[in-house]
């Protein structure tokens, strides 16, 4: 069953403390994203990896980190410096990040929540 | 980029033609149009996109107007399950990525 998982569904932590959340794909992609999605608002690009070792910010990248060690997998650091991290984090992938008709293929979010 | 405006909330009755509209009047020759749906805490769902005819496939059908400033996604006989927030997007570039920028949608509510 090809897909993108995101693990886990819900994620509590407490302030101050860094949390890496999870996204694997079996679809073969080359590309990998992060979004951030707040209550209400639409997805926000946190960062973005067109290929293995290679990684890009996006629009809010401050006080996350990614590595893109294998081609299925992208996990996301969310560290103690983002002020606000309680947020729904989505996952997406596509063939290959650079056409404008390269479809994006999201996983079903984590939700973070930092007390 | 491409900015696109879309009505905040539309109701559906069930089984009925939902026909979501979205202006994009900014955007250039080479940017598609994307369509995804976000049910209620899931991820969003790939649903059509086209650059300027128009589009069908199992989900929906996507018009795209001949001047590309607007288009319309049609669900031909939408049911309860359709209920979900409808996002419009014009892709852009990001340095060599291919890149979608979400807006706040359009709520359909799709009732009895």
């Amino acid at each position: 069953d090809g897909g993108i998982t995101q693990s886990p569904k819900y994620l509590f932590r407490k302030e101050g403390q860094n949390v890496t959340l999870s996204c694997e794909q079996n679809l073969n992609h080359d590309a990998m994203y992060w979004y951030r999605q707040d209550p209400g608002q639409g997805l926000r690009l946190i960062y973005y990896s067109q290929i293995v070792n290679d990684f890009q910010k996006g629009d809010i990248a401050e006080g996350y980190s990614v590595s893109r060690e294998k081609k299925e997998s992208f996990p996301l650091t969310v560290t103690s410096a983002q002020k606000n991290p309680t947020a729904f984090y989505l996952c997406a992938s596509s063939i290959s990040g650079t056409a404008r008709s390269d479809t994006q293929y999201f996983g079903p979010g984590t939700r973070l929540t930092v007390l | 980029d491409a900015k696109t405006t879309q009505p905040t909330s539309m109701d559906c009755a069930e089984g009925r033609a939902a026909n979501l509209p979205c202006n994009h009047s900014t955007i250039s020759g080479n940017e598609y149009v994307y369509w995804y749906r976000q049910i209620h805490s899931q991820g969003p769902q790939y649903i059509i996109h086209g650059l300027k005819n128009n589009e069908t496939n199992e989900m929906a059908s996507l018009i795209i107007t001949e001047d590309r400033k607007s288009s319309t996604l049609i669900l031909p006989h939408a049911t309860l399950r359709d209920t979900a927030v409808y996002y419009c997007i014009a892709t852009s570039q990001t340095g060599t990525a291919s890149k979608l920028t979400f807006g706040t949608g359009t709520r359909l509510q799709v009732t009895l």
